[in-house]
């Protein structure tokens, strides 16, 4: 039982490249959520997903788009890489009253 | 408005004292509150999550929560080194079957134990 992973654990891109950043969880989870932190401002929402098809937008979503195919994955998409989206991005994962994190991505954009 | 406040710290006590961790929140519609531990470079931990009014304890934390302040605390008694990092606290509000839009979190408080 892994809990929740994420992929890659490290990347530098550059201004205008895209990327995707995979979270997995194999509890079975329903609800699933893309957090990214930053100093001085803590660990603010994205994206989330109630069930397998179905996204919603966070309180920062401008820049990223997500998508739920499978139940167990949630894909967070950059498709045009700005400086502002230098941060560590956390996935979690919610069966009910908890959530559980991802050890992170932490990602710089030159 | 979604709004958790918590001081950033960093506050550094003596190995063994009594630690008091607080955040207070503006959005009276928030139902649970947790708290998490991140050590540096790692993820989120949830230490522990309640839901009404009053203590709960694990161990050597108290989590405790006042909704007519709207004020929540976290205790760690007998504090040690490895108690050292930052404290999220968090809330959301829960759907009827379970899951949530969200946390909404404070930006952490940075905790040094000095052994």
């Amino acid at each position: 039982n892994a809990g929740v992973t994420q992929t890659p654990k490290f990347r530098v891109l550059k201004t205008g490249q895209s990327m995707t950043l995979l979270c997995a969880q194999d509890m079975n989870h329903e609800y699933m959520y893309w957090y990214r932190q930053d100093p001085g401002m803590g660990l603010r929402l994205i994206h989330y997903s109630v069930g397998e098809g179905t996204t919603a937008k966070g309180e920062v979503p401008d820049g990223y788009n997500v998508s739920r195919l499978k139940k167990q994955n949630f894909l967070l998409g950059l498709e045009s890489a700005a400086p502002s989206q230098t941060s560590v991005y956390f996935c979690a994962s919610d069966g009910g009253y908890e959530q559980y994190f991802g050890p992170g991505t932490r990602l710089t954009v030159t | 408005q979604k709004e958790v406040e918590q001081d950033p710290g960093p506050l550094s006590v003596p190995e063994g004292a009594i630690v008091s961790l607080n955040c207070t929140y503006s959005n009276s519609a928030f139902q649970y509150f947790m708290w998490y531990r991140q050590y540096s470079r790692k993820g989120p931990e949830l230490l522990m999550y309640t839901y009404s009014s009053g203590n709960k304890e694990d161990g050597r934390f108290t989590a405790q929560v006042d909704k007519s302040s709207k004020y929540i605390s976290l205790f760690i008694r007998d504090s040690q080194p490895s108690d050292s990092a930052t404290y999220l606290c968090a809330t959301d509000i829960r759907y009827s079957g379970g899951g949530a839009d969200g946390l909404t979190f404070g930006k952490g408080t940075h905790l040094i134990i000095q052994p």
